[in-house]
């Protein structure tokens, strides 16, 4: 069975930068049958998608989020990491990381974690 | 602003039909095939309950399904349930920017 668990500070200071990492078991980054993707829940909105990767490491960005996201892979520890920078209180939201089918084009998300709440604090 | 847009709210009676519907455009649902629905209860993870307009991964119950008219999807769930009381989000895949795009949510509540 696939499982993703999301790991990262539940509180970061507005201005500095947000670092979560999610951790695979049950399938290999590598085996290159998937993206991996980051998606936030903001209180009382929507699901949001931040970003997916390749195992390869060619990333797909919001173009909301793009200026201050980074997102990467390492294959060694089966896990891929998010990176937001200059955090404001709008980036307080549940954080996702979520196994994305690539059959085709890379669409759908198969997989989730249980989300981690991150809170930006002023 | 969501890009998909969803009714907040639907509700119904143990037993009926109801229908989430998720209106695009013309670059998102309407030129792609890729729309997928997922059910989101507080506290787990997020499921997949549609991929590709109208297929059911393995373990969805067959009460659930999903269609495609233009550039909007739905999302109708028969006989329902107690335990069908939760959030449902649409996405669509957006082609030309190699992105994914979510609707802002519909909250079902079994009256």
């Amino acid at each position: 069975q696939v499982q993703l668990r999301e790991s990262g500070p539940g509180l970061v200071k507005a201005s500095q930068t947000l670092s979560l990492t999610c951790s695979v078991s049950g399938d290999s980054i590598s085996g290159g049958a998937n993206y991996w993707s980051w998606i936030r829940l903001h209180p009382g909105k929507g699901l949001e998608w931040i970003a997916y990767i390749y195992y390869t490491g060619s990333p797909y960005y919001s173009p909301s989020l793009r200026s201050r996201i980074s997102i990467s892979v390492d294959t060694s520890k089966n896990q891929f990491s998010l990176e937001l920078r200059s955090v404001t209180a709008e980036d307080t939201a549940l954080y996702y990381c979520a196994r994305v089918d690539g059959s085709s084009r890379p669409h759908y998300f198969d997989y989730w974690g249980q989300g981690t709440l991150v809170t930006v604090s002023s | 602003q969501s890009a998909l847009t969803q009714p907040a709210s639907v509700s119904g009676s143990p037993g009926q039909s109801i229908t989430i519907s998720c209106t695009g455009t013309s670059s998102d649902i309407g030129a792609w095939n890729f729309v997928s629905w997922y059910l989101l209860h507080p506290g787990q993870a997020p499921k997949l309950m549609i991929y590709d307009v109208s297929n059911r991964p393995s373990g969805v119950s067959n009460r659930f399904s999903g269609s495609k008219s233009g550039n909007t999807a739905s999302l109708t769930i028969s006989g329902l349930q107690a335990e069908d009381e939760a959030d449902y989000y649409c996405s669509s895949y957006i082609g030309n920017a190699a992105r994914v795009v979510f609707g802002g949510g519909t909250k079902v509540t079994v009256l």
